[in-house]
């Protein structure tokens, strides 16, 4: 059973600070996992989805991996901003089906 | 386009009764699927389906059912609610499945008393 663990549950950085949010997961099958940010009383926006043949995905100052051998993906954030403090949540699909496993994310506060 | 459509956004329920929670979405996802969230246990996959006709069991089914007659609509009905249920529920959907992208609806706060 696919099991995905994010850790630390919370941080607060400086802004300007560059910083890595770290996701595990049990299943080493994995072949694809995603990274979501949630916004208090908001639904999940999709960030990332990096396919297990990409091992990299970019997008502006978010970049995330995906290492399948250690069960692990860090999304990196550069140069953090204010308006990034939001809770980050990774997922991964569960064994060879259509069930996505999400951890239970880490809240981010950026200090102005 | 609007994408996922949750209705309504909030719900507030006696013990024991029913009621169905409405997902649409207009982007011709073939997958969709329902969550809640619970302080401290993350987001939890309750039912999912990969088209119309076709619908499965996630992590937490029970008290819940699912129908999908159409691509664009997933219904959520909760048959005798229980305040066990009380819960932030999101429906998602994607193009084809788990390995695309996923969309979210905006949510339904559900309190069962």
């Amino acid at each position: 059973k696919q099991e995905v663990t994010q850790i630390p549950a919370a941080l607060s950085v400086p802004e300007g600070e560059n910083l890595v949010l770290n996701c595990s997961f049990t299943d080493s099958a994995i072949y694809n996992l995603q990274w979501f940010r949630q916004d208090p009383g908001k639904g999940l926006t999709s960030l990332l989805l990096i396919q297990s043949s990409q091992r990299e995905q970019t997008s502006g100052r978010l970049n995330a991996s995906l290492d399948k051998s250690s069960g692990r993906s860090t999304l990196y954030i550069a140069a953090s901003q204010p308006g990034d403090s939001a809770t980050y949540l990774c997922a991964g699909p569960q064994g060879g089906s259509e069930k996505l496993v999400f951890g239970k994310g880490t809240k981010l506060t950026v200090n102005p | 386009n609007a994408g996922v459509t949750q209705t309504p956004k909030f719900q507030v329920l006696k013990t024991g009764q029913s009621m169905t929670l409405q997902c649409a979405q207009d982007m011709n996802h073939e997958y969709m699927s329902w969550y809640r969230q619970d302080p401290g246990m993350g987001l939890r996959l309750i039912h999912y389906s990969v088209g119309a006709g076709i619908t499965d069991q996630g992590e937490v089914p029970n008290g819940y059912n699912v129908s999908r007659s159409t691509t664009e609509d997933f219904p959520l009905r909760l048959l005798s609610a229980a305040p066990s249920q009380t819960s932030v529920y999101f429906c998602a959907s994607s193009y084809s499945g788990t390995a695309e992208k996923l969309f979210f609806g905006s949510g339904t706060q559900l309190s069962v008393l």
